[in-house]
């Protein structure tokens, strides 16, 4: 696609409830990322894929996270028995290749947990 | 320490000034510096990238890199109210790891 490509694009969901967010990066883009962003605050690194190198788990913020990829294409993030404090706009990238290229951002995900 | 820091601001400026934004970051061995926009309730939009010291211009947009001093700064020239959003600024810091790391982002308003 033209564009990093994000679904759902905003979901009410209950606390306690799992949900699953899905990316499709940029065709060709070998290096996937997700982030989070809290309503007024900055970007939180969340985890990092590159080809079919194990990812960077290091910014999930608890074992509620977890994400997948297959191979350089469509990524899902999965938070399991969703708190409030995870409401929030999921933010995925991709980017071509890893040394120092840049990344480029789908629209999000706004998830609210009720 | 913060390892990418900006001033959250708001900084207000006159349309038609001159808006300058700074970002200072921790690691001496950084190589790639990003400006993102990003307007409420939208996605960071990437302005420019910068790799080496001295000057990088695009249109009304200059970036300025001094890796002795380790920062970075973004100039917008002739600043109008449709540049009013905050700008994130974005480093690959040294160590192996190719995660760009942002700071908190500075808000700025361009008044008529």
């Amino acid at each position: 696609g033209a564009g990093v490509s994000q679904s759902p694009s905003n979901k009410v969901t209950e606390k306690g409830k799992d949900v699953e967010l899905r990316c499709d990066p940029i065709s060709g883009h070998t290096a996937l990322y997700w982030y989070r962003q809290r309503l007024g605050q900055g970007l939180e690194f969340l985890i990092y894929f590159q080809g079919n190198s194990a990812p960077d788990k290091s910014g999930l913020p608890s074992d509620r996270f977890s994400a997948e990829r297959t191979g350089e294409s469509v990524s899902t993030l999965t938070i399991q028995r969703t708190q409030q404090e995870d409401s929030a706009v999921y933010l995925c990238a991709s980017s071509r290749t890893v040394s120092g290229n840049t990344i480029y951002f789908g629209e999000g995900s706004w998830l609210t947990v009720v | 320490q913060k390892e990418v820091e900006q001033n959250s601001g708001p900084l207000s400026v006159p349309e038609g000034a001159i808006a300058s934004l700074n970002c200072t970051y921790s690691d001496r061995g950084s190589q790639s510096f990003f400006w993102y926009r990003q307007y409420s309730g939208k996605s960071p939009e990437l302005i420019m990238s910068i790799y080496s010291n001295g000057d990088k211009e695009d249109g009304r947009f200059t970036a300025q890199l001094n890796k002795a001093s380790q920062y970075v700064s973004l100039l917008i020239r002739d600043s109008q109210p449709s540049d009013s959003a905050t700008y994130l600024c974005a480093v690959i810091l040294s160590g192996g790891s190719y995660i760009p790391t942002f700071g908190r982002g500075t808000s700025l308003i361009v008044h008529p």
